[in-house]
Parts: structure tokens; C-alpha cells; sequence
């Protein structure tokens, strides 16, 4: 059972860009998270995708956006980076109903932002 | 709104001593409460979680954490820690299923041979 995944592993990006980053949640879940986790902080709530909706949001400018598919995997949009958007980009997939109230994290994104 | 206090954000142990990571929480219901641990250059592992039923839970590699509403607090330990055991760990609480993961700062555990 694959666990959740994320790609590409590492990106280099400099100011002004645009980027996707792409997750495929764990077999058997409907719902997934971005989180967004600085260097030697926690993670941050970005959003959450279930049916092709996002369903909640944290404190992040309109430049994130996002988009769930019909088989649930999962992008997250980054526009006019900034330097200050570099860091790990968590995937956590969960399921809506029974069960769901755990998330289960991919290996993450690490974006640096020239 | 919800937030989680991990007090101290270094932790250093001995090999066979006893680790404890502090976790106070802040919700306006009953919480759902995790802990995760982070190895370096990777994503988080669920180590233990609450949901409401026992308040003592058992989590993976001899880790445990008992759920005290009284003092709003979720602490992680471990009797007899190991070298393997030197990572990054985070509390998270959540309002339940479907909510969002309101995380700690994380406390980075040291262990001395």
C-alpha cells in the first residue's frame, strides 16, 4: 500500500516564478492538506481539497492556489514567488469519514526561492 | 481559534534515560491531539494519537502520551530512549475530522551515547 507521495523531491525557482507541486494521497483517501513548513518552524495550514473543492483555508495570499482531480491527487500553485516562499511543501492525505480524523504526511517538497 | 506550546525547543537525554517533550494546547472543544516525528530531510510519521477514547495512548516505537484536560496537556514520553530515537517532534491538535492541524514549534530531541 503506497503510502502518500510528492514530486518532484526538490526545486529551485527564483523571484517572480510560478511553480507546481504535485501529491498523490494514500490509497483509500478522499481529502487532502498542503502544509507549508519554514525552516525550524512547524507547519503551516495552507489549504484542504475534498471533491475538487477547497474546503478550507488557512492564512496564505491568493498567489497559493490549488486543485484536487477527480482520482484525488492533488497540485498546489505558487505565483510571483517570493524569497520568503522557500521551504518544505507538505502533502497530507486523510479520509472524510470513518478513520479521518488522522492526516498522513508525504516526504515533502523543498523549494528554494532565488 | 486553537494553538499548541511545546516547551523547550532543544531536548538532550542520555541513552536509557527517560524522554519527556512537553505539550500544552489551547481549543474551544474537545481536541483531537497527535504527535509526529520529523527525520532530518524528511516528511512527518504519526507517532501516537487522541481521539477521545483512552487517555493514555501507546504509539510506535515505545513512545506513549497521556491526554490531561485538567492541565490542557498531551505529553510525549518514552522510558528508555535510543539513538535512533533523535529527530524532530511535533504536536498537533485539531478540532476533528476534516479540520485542520494546528502544530507546535516542534522540539528537537538529542541523544547522548
Amino acid at each position: 500500500d503506497a503510502g502518500v507521495t510528492q514530486s518532484p523531491t526538490h526545486l529551485i525557482k527564483t523571484r517572480g516564478q510560478q511553480v507546481t507541486l504535485r501529491c498523490s494521497p494514500k490509497s483509500g483517501h478522499d481529502t487532502v492538506s498542503w502544509y507549508q513548513q519554514a525552516l525550524g518552524q512547524g507547519p503551516q495550514f495552507i489549504f484542504q481539497y475534498y471533491e475538487e473543492e477547497e474546503r478550507q483555508r488557512g492564512n496564505f495570499p491568493d498567489r497559493f492556489s490549488g486543485h484536487q482531480f477527480p482520482n484525488y491527487s492533488s497540485e498546489l500553485n505558487v505565483n510571483a514567488l517570493l524569497l520568503g516562499d522557500s521551504a518544505l511543501y507538505l502533502c497530507a492525505s486523510s479520509r472524510t469519514f470513518s478513520g479521518g480524523e488522522t492526516q498522513y504526511f508525504g516526504p515533502g517538497t523543498r523549494l528554494l526561492v532565488l | 481559534a486553537q494553538s499548541v506550546t511545546q516547551l523547550g525547543s532543544h531536548v538532550s537525554v542520555s541513552e536509557g534515560a527517560l524522554v519527556l517533550l512537553r505539550c500544552n494546547y489551547s481549543s474551544s472543544v474537545p481536541p483531537y491531539l497527535f504527535w509526529y516525528v520529523q527525520y532530518p530531510n524528511q516528511g512527518l510519521q504519526l507517532l501516537l494519537k487522541y481521539t477521545s477514547a483512552a487517555t493514555l495512548v501507546k504509539g510506535i516505537n515505545g513512545f506513549e502520551a497521556e491526554f490531561k484536560k485538567s492541565e490542557t496537556s498531551f505529553h510525549l514520553t518514552k522510558p528508555s530512549a535510543h539513538m535512533s530515537d533523535a529527530a524532530e517532534y511535533f504536536c498537533a491538535v485539531s478540532e476533528g475530522t476534516g479540520n485542520q492541524f494546528y502544530f507546535g514549534t516542534g522540539t528537537s530531541l538529542t541523544v547522548i551515547p
